[in-house]
């Protein structure tokens, strides 16, 4: 079974600039989630979607992130302007049920964010 | 609110010898308790979980872990390390009401010395 695919592995940016992440879940997987990862920290949640409706948005700066998950199978996460401080790892995940805690989360590589 | 905390940053152990990672959870209720193994490069990989029953819980790649409810504390134990075991280790904790979404702590990187 084909893993958690993300796009692209690596991307440096200006600040100021505007940069998009690609995710595309396990076949079949009906949550997707968003990671940030920061270095030297834990994964955090930045957004959760059931299908292609959205659960938690609740740590996703509004301001300048955006995500979508169309016809509820791949997603793309968005940032304009970014800042230095999004410099990070951005984690995407997805689980077979919908959003249960006691689901297993698969993560993606990740794609490896520097803003300049 | 919901916190994990892994106190070790960063631990070396011989090869061979045992492990123990240490994490500690706040949640008023029971919790659902994962550790997560990420390896350079990669993305996360479920280690093992316990949502409640036996609080000794068996996992992949010979870890097991022991869930202490007067303690708080979710432990990572292996008795015999590979250095094909060097990676970062999270521990993660939901809940029942929290749908999907996870609190993960800060993470401990485990290096192996031959």
């Amino acid at each position: 079974e084909a893993g958690v695919a993300q796009s692209p592995r690596y991307k440096i940016i200006e600040k100021r600039q505007s940069v998009a992440f690609w995710c595309n879940p396990i076949s079949g997987h009906a949550t997707l989630y968003w990671y940030q990862q920061i270095l030297g920290q834990g994964p955090k949640l930045l957004i959760q979607f059931q299908n292609n409706g959205v659960v938690d948005d609740s740590q996703l700066p509004k301001d300048r992130f955006s995500a979508e998950r169309l016809k509820g199978v791949d997603s793309t996460l968005k940032i304009q302007p970014a800042k230095l401080e999004d410099s990070a790892v951005y984690l995407c995940a997805s689980s077979l049920e919908g959003g249960i805690s006691t689901d297993t989360q698969y993560f993606g590589p990740g794609t490896r964010l520097t803003v300049l | 609110a919901q916190s994990v905390t892994q106190p070790d940053i960063h631990i070396t152990v011989s090869e061979g010898a045992s492990l123990e990672l240490r994490c500690n959870y706040s949640y008023g209720a029971t919790p659902y308790l994962f550790w997560y193994v990420q390896s350079p490069g990669q993305g996360l990989q479920l280690l093992l979980k316990y949502f409640s029953g036996d609080t000794l819980v068996q996992g992949i790649k010979g870890f097991e872990a022991e869930f202490k409810r007067s303690q708080s504390s979710f432990n990572l134990r292996k008795p015999s390390v590979h250095w094909s075991d060097a990676a970062e280790y999270f521990c993660a904790v939901g809940a029942y009401n929290q749908g999907g979404k996870l609190i993960f702590g800060q993470g401990t990187e485990l290096s192996v010395k031959p």
